[in-house]
């Protein structure tokens, strides 16, 4: 069983500029969260989507959006970067079967840096 | 507004020693308190889910304990390779994870 995968592993942008974020959810999964996690704190809620649609989002401006596609991979986009937005974005997928509660399964993250 | 806190901050203990983390919770519609090890620079790994209050998992020298209002993660005798960032997440209504800002465990052999 594949776990979660994040790609790039590390990017450097400019303030000013946009990024994509890109996450392959664990075999089996249809539901995808993205999580900002500055520098000694812990993860912070972005939005979560659940086939295709958006489910639920945390207290993050518009610049920040998302997708997911009919494989379940998802799309995290920043636009118009700002020095803040400098942290350790994660994925993590769960299964989603309509039970209640699900496992969230984290990616190993991707290390923005905004100069 | 929701809250949850961890304490302490940091924790040094000799291998051997064990000890408890504290997670503090104050959240509207409590679906279930999570434990995640995260080393450095890495995603989080699933360690237990806990639903109700009373309800207690194990796993290796892990303990997780759920009452109405704490959760507590006992780490009994301790190895170096258990050093890590313990976070605790509430799962309320919303279907997202609330963090704490997690306890730095160093166990020193």
């Amino acid at each position: 069983e594949t776990g979660v995968t994040q790609s790039p592993t590390h990017l450097i942008k400019t303030r000013g500029q946009q990024v994509t974020l890109r996450c392959s959810s664990q075999s089996g999964h249809n539901t995808v969260s993205w999580y900002q996690q500055a520098l000694g704190q812990g993860p912070q809620f972005i939005f979560q989507y659940y086939r295709e649609e958006e489910n639920g989002r945390g207290n993050f401006p518009p610049r920040f959006s998302g997708l997911q596609f009919p494989n379940y991979s998802s799309e995290l986009n920043v636009n118009a970067l700002e020095l803040d937005d400098s942290a350790l974005y994660l994925c993590a997928s769960s299964p989603n079967r309509g039970l209640g509660v699900d496992t969230q399964y984290f990616g190993p993250g991707t290390r923005l840096t905004v100069l | 507004e929701d809250q949850v806190t961890q304490s302490p901050e940091a924790l040094r203990l000799q291998e051997g020693e064990s000890s408890s983390l504290n997670c503090s919770y104050t959240v509207s519609g409590l679906r279930g308190l999570f434990w995640y090890r995260q080393d450095p620079g890495k995603g989080p790994e699933f360690l237990f889910t806990l639903y109700s209050a009373g309800e207690e998992k194990e796993k290796e020298r892990l303990k997780a304990t759920l009452t109405k209002k704490e959760s507590f993660l006992h780490i009994t005798a301790p190895k170096p390779e258990d050093s890590a960032t313990y976070l605790c997440a509430a799962q309320t209504g919303a279907n997202n994870l609330f963090f704490g800002t997690g306890t730095r465990l160093t166990v020193i052999p």
